[in-house]
């Protein structure tokens, strides 16, 4: 079974309606983060969370929220989709505790069309 | 100046060639570096980190030059699988809320038989 996990893994909504990103991860990593990547754009980050209490806005953070349900679970929101939040979406973790060489293990990404 | 810089290439190259791949970041304070891999509509994974002393993995051999903040990707004896998207990564920080990755845009390698 695969570490990180995204559901769903593709979605096509309208305009204006509320959608939830899911990511689960059984690597028992405290930090996790939410990316959306869009062509010729590189992936930027959305927010981030260091651990259950912690949440932080990243580089693109508007017309988007998160949820820390627990260690294990981080969710993204939009809570009124618009066409230019079509992009593909990654959740990633990582362990502090492997110093400077942190690395990001990324989910397979879910893919937002909004219409 | 953006803070990772990466040429989008692509780059065709045959089966058996070496190519390098450059990256250059602006923040001086940058911590660690990193090369990931993306295949096309898949996640990101690491490829390898990126020392001060250079390292090798393999076929592939990265190198870091702090005092020009520039890093490179070689990649020997090419394979059609070595066909990817590469990322160059920088940690502008280490720990708190400074221990994020920069991800370049990625340099595209097409490996032709």
């Amino acid at each position: 079974d695969a570490d990180v996990t995204q559901t769903p893994r593709n979605r096509i909504t309208k305009t204006g309606k509320r959608i939830m990103l899911e990511c689960s991860q059984t690597k028992g990593h405290d930090r996790m983060y939410w990316y959306r990547q869009d062509p010729g754009l590189g992936l930027r980050l959305i927010y981030y969370s260091f651990d259950v209490k912690d949440i932080n806005k990243g580089e693109i953070s508007d017309g988007y929220s998160v949820s820390r349900q627990a260690q294990a679970k981080f969710s993204l929101s939009l809570e009124s989709a618009i066409p230019n939040q079509t992009a593909l979406y990654f959740c990633a973790t990582s362990d502090p505790g492997t110093g400077q060489q942190e690395t990001q293990y990324f989910g397979p990404g879910t893919r937002l069309l909004v219409l | 100046r953006k803070e990772v810089e990466q040429d989008p290439g692509p780059f065709n190259v045959p089966e058996g060639a070496t190519v390098a791949f450059n990256c250059t970041y602006s923040n001086s304070a940058s911590q660690s570096f990193f090369w990931y891999r993306q295949d096309c509509r898949k996640e990101p994974k690491l490829l390898m980190s990126v020392y001060s002393s250079g390292n090798e993995d393999g076929r592939f051999t990265a190198q870091l030059n702090r005092a020009s903040q520039y890093i490179s990707l070689l990649i020997r004896d090419s394979k059609l699988s070595d066909s990817a998207t590469y990322l160059c990564v920088v940690n502008i920080g280490y720990g708190g809320s400074q221990g994020n990755l920069i991800f370049g845009k990625g340099t595209k390698l097409s490996v032709k038989p």
